[in-house]
């Protein structure tokens, strides 16, 4: 009953270096997305998916990468990490883009950029 | 405007008494659905409740409930009997047709309220 699976839980960084945050979830949905959780912020949607090979950009796009090369998998990548970038990330599916279910989310990664 | 606003960033509420979190929304689309989420400590994202725009009935699931008033644009939600389990941040989110002015995917979350149950 794996749902959602976000690898790492935590993970710190030093400015300037890559990582790749890992998200896979075994529901066979067609919606992935990406959030990030600041305090006061709420979560605020970074990329999202809508089916393999389908990406676009949510509304704090800028410093990450995605793709989504099958419709399990939807890592995100920082391209050269920025202390602004330290927050909670959180991927979450769906059925499809359109779909009344509720989104299921993982666990969250928590990441600190120093 | 915010789309979804949550006027109560926190509260203290003694364990057994009903608590209701608040939550206004703002659309035009005539088809749209709320979620109410719990996020404890730990960090993980919990469904709670769901109600869709045209639900005639106000939804409930155990001991939540969603007081659902369309023409107030209200969807406040509802805890009888509240435990120290409960203690948690709680998020409603609002779900529109994409590209009809919330969230690029449609989904759009508020700022969340910080409920601490007293015993």
């Amino acid at each position: 009953n794996a749902g959602v699976t976000q690898t790492p839980k935590f993970q710190v960084l030093k400015t300037g270096q890559s990582m790749t945050l890992q998200c896979a979830q075994d529901m066979n949905h067609e919606y992935m997305s990406w959030y990030r959780q600041d305090p006061g912020m709420g979560l605020r949607l970074i990329h999202y998916s809508v089916g393999a090979g389908i990406t676009d950009q949510g509304e704090v796009p800028n410093g990450y990468n995605v793709s989504r090369s099958t419709t399990e998998d939807f890592p995100l990548r920082l391209l050269s990490a920025a202390p602004s970038q330290t927050s909670v990330y959180f991927c979450a599916s769906r059925t499809d883009l359109y779909s009344n279910q509720p989104q299921h989310f993982g666990d969250g990664t928590r990441l600190s950029i120093l | 405007a915010q789309k979804i606003t949550q006027t109560q960033p926190g509260m203290f509420v003694q364990e057994k008494e009903a608590v209701t979190l608040d939550c206004t929304y703002d659309t035009s689309d005539p088809s749209y659905g709320l979620f109410w989420y719990k996020q404890p400590s730990s960090g993980e994202m919990i469904f709670l409740i769901y109600q869709g725009s045209y639900d005639q009935q106000n939804a409930t699931e155990g001991r939540y409930s969603l007081n659902f008033q369309k023409a107030r644009k209200s969807a406040n939600l509802v805890i009888s009997a509240s435990q120290l389990g409960d203690s948690a941040m709680y998020f409603c989110a609002m779900r529109e047709t994409p590209g009809s002015g919330g969230g690029a995917d449609g989904l759009t979350f508020g700022k969340g309220t910080h409920l601490i149950i007293q015993p």
